[in-house]
């Protein structure tokens, strides 16, 4: 059975400072890999995609890198903002056609204005 | 798009009643999913449905929940009787397609407190 952990589970940085959330996967064998955003009270918004033939992917100041072999991606947040502020979940898709996602408790972000 | 609609936003019941959460998923969209989460257990995925056809419901905890799908435009999420145990935030998801680049679109969940 996937487990999906991420470290830390809060981080508190000042205003544009860059930093990098962690997230690890014992099963090695995904289809994709998501890191989503989650503000309090509402769902989650995908931030980025990972395929798993893919090394990394970038959208404005996000890039997220992927490692399956060994079982790790990591979120770059450049320049970070108070806006930032929410809790960055990860999460991996089965292979072998499975659909459903399996999410780590996230990391909760705080960014000091 | 109004994007996922979930019903109702925040239920409160009492133990031994009967729940039931609703969800409209995107339009077009033939994937869809019910998630709970908790504070320690995180997300977790109850069940799935593809074509309104139940694909992997085994992360239903017990026989006291149920989901349908009756149509490509609701499914329902059900717990009867309901349990303290239960409280917590559950969100329906929806996608188009099956390849490994589509995302899931999350409602904003249906918080439960069950007292």
């Amino acid at each position: 059975k996937q487990e999906v952990t991420q470290i830390p589970a809060a981080l508190s940085v000042p205003e544009g400072e860059n930093l990098v959330l962690n997230c690890s996967f014992t099963d090695s064998a995904i289809y994709n890999l998501q890191w989503f955003r989650q503000d309090p009270g509402k769902g989650l918004t995908s931030l980025l995609l990972i395929q798993s033939s893919q090394r990394e992917q970038t959208s404005g100041r996000l890039n997220a890198s992927l490692d399956k072999s060994s079982g790790r991606s990591t979120l770059y947040i450049a320049a970070s903002q108070p806006g930032d502020s929410a809790t960055y979940l990860c999460a991996t898709r089965r292979g072998g056609g499975a659909d459903g996602l399996t999410f780590g408790k996230g990391t909760h972000l705080i960014i000091q204005p | 798009d109004a994007g996922v609609i979930q019903s109702p936003r925040h239920e409160v019941t009492e133990m031994g009643q009967e729940v039931t959460l609703r969800c409209k998923p995107i339009s077009g969209h033939n994937s869809l999913f019910w998630y709970r989460q908790t504070m320690m257990r995180g997300l977790e995925l109850l069940i799935y449905f593809n074509n309104n056809v139940p694909i992997d419901d085994s992360g239903m905890p017990e026989d006291r929940f149920s989901a349908k799908m009756p149509n490509a435009s609701f499914s329902t999420l059900k717990i009867q009787p309901s349990e303290p145990r239960d409280s917590a935030v559950y969100f329906c998801a929806s996608k188009t397609g099956t390849s490994n680049v589509e995302t899931q679109y999350f409602g904003p969940g249906t918080r439960l407190l069950v007292l």
